[in-house]
């Protein structure tokens, strides 16, 4: 059982916006940064979004980050068949001595 | 350009301590810059941070493993190793070295190694 909830699966057409919300509460996602990485088939995570909203460089406009209290959302715009992968958002939780905590990954269909 | 490699046995017996090894290659572990870290992913789950550690030794775990973890640094050799002992089949995952930027502007694990995929099993 994750600390941050996510949806199982999303889906889209190619071109269509998708998002992806991350659920978490006061001690991770209410009081500290949310992060989001990709993990297409077979290959390691990688980093998509840091401190709620910033791209690394050669991240492609078409992913954006949110957040909103408790909650945030990663958003594909412009869907592409690449996307197809699992996407993970992640936090910083405060409770007992501090740790990092995930989310249980959403796979991405695309239709 | 910075590279992560794990390295260790890919099966376990039950009971025992698995042992990793993460090699830097590319760049220097003993930057004041970065935190390097283990995250492991069980067979179509998802990912659970291990714990992170400071070039100094300095070191932090996940509350729920802390009483079987850990981990160390070896500059000489630009690596950091995982001991988790006392495993299980629910130890059983794909286990990954990162690294954690330390800066005013960013703070994400930002490089992956490939994986290591052990399998705890008799």
């Amino acid at each position: 059982q994750s600390v941050l909830t996510q949806p199982p699966s999303a889906s889209g057409t190619p071109g269509q916006r998708v998002t992806i919300s991350c659920s978490g509460s006061s001690s991770n996602i209410g009081s500290n940064y949310v992060y989001w990485y990709q993990q297409l088939p077979g290959t390691a995570p990688k980093l998509l979004i840091y401190r709620n909203n910033q791209r690394p460089s050669g991240v492609p406009d078409r992913f954006s980050g949110s957040k909103s209290g408790t909650s945030a959302s990663l958003a594909i715009s412009g869907l592409r068949s690449e996307d197809e992968a699992d996407y993970y958002c992640a936090a910083w939780d405060d409770s007992l001595s501090g740790f990092w905590v995930f989310g249980g990954g959403t796979k991405l269909t695309v239709l | 350009q910075l590279q992560l490699q794990e390295s260790g046995p890919g099966l376990v017996k039950p009971s025992e301590t698995l042992s990793l090894t993460c090699t830097v290659s590319g760049g220097s572990i003993s930057s004041s810059s970065y935190y390097w870290g283990w995250i492991r992913q069980p067979p179509g789950k998802g990912l659970e941070w291990i714990g992170s550690i400071y070039y100094s030794g300095s070191t932090y775990y996940n509350p729920s493993l802390k009483s079987r973890v850990t981990i160390s640094v070896d500059t000489s050799k630009n690596q950091f190793s995982l001991k988790l002992s006392s495993v299980t089949a629910a130890d059983t995952a794909v286990y990954y070295c990162a690294r954690r930027i330390i800066s005013y502007v960013n703070d994400a694990f930002d490089i992956w190694g490939q994986g290591t995929m052990v399998t705890v099993s008799s």
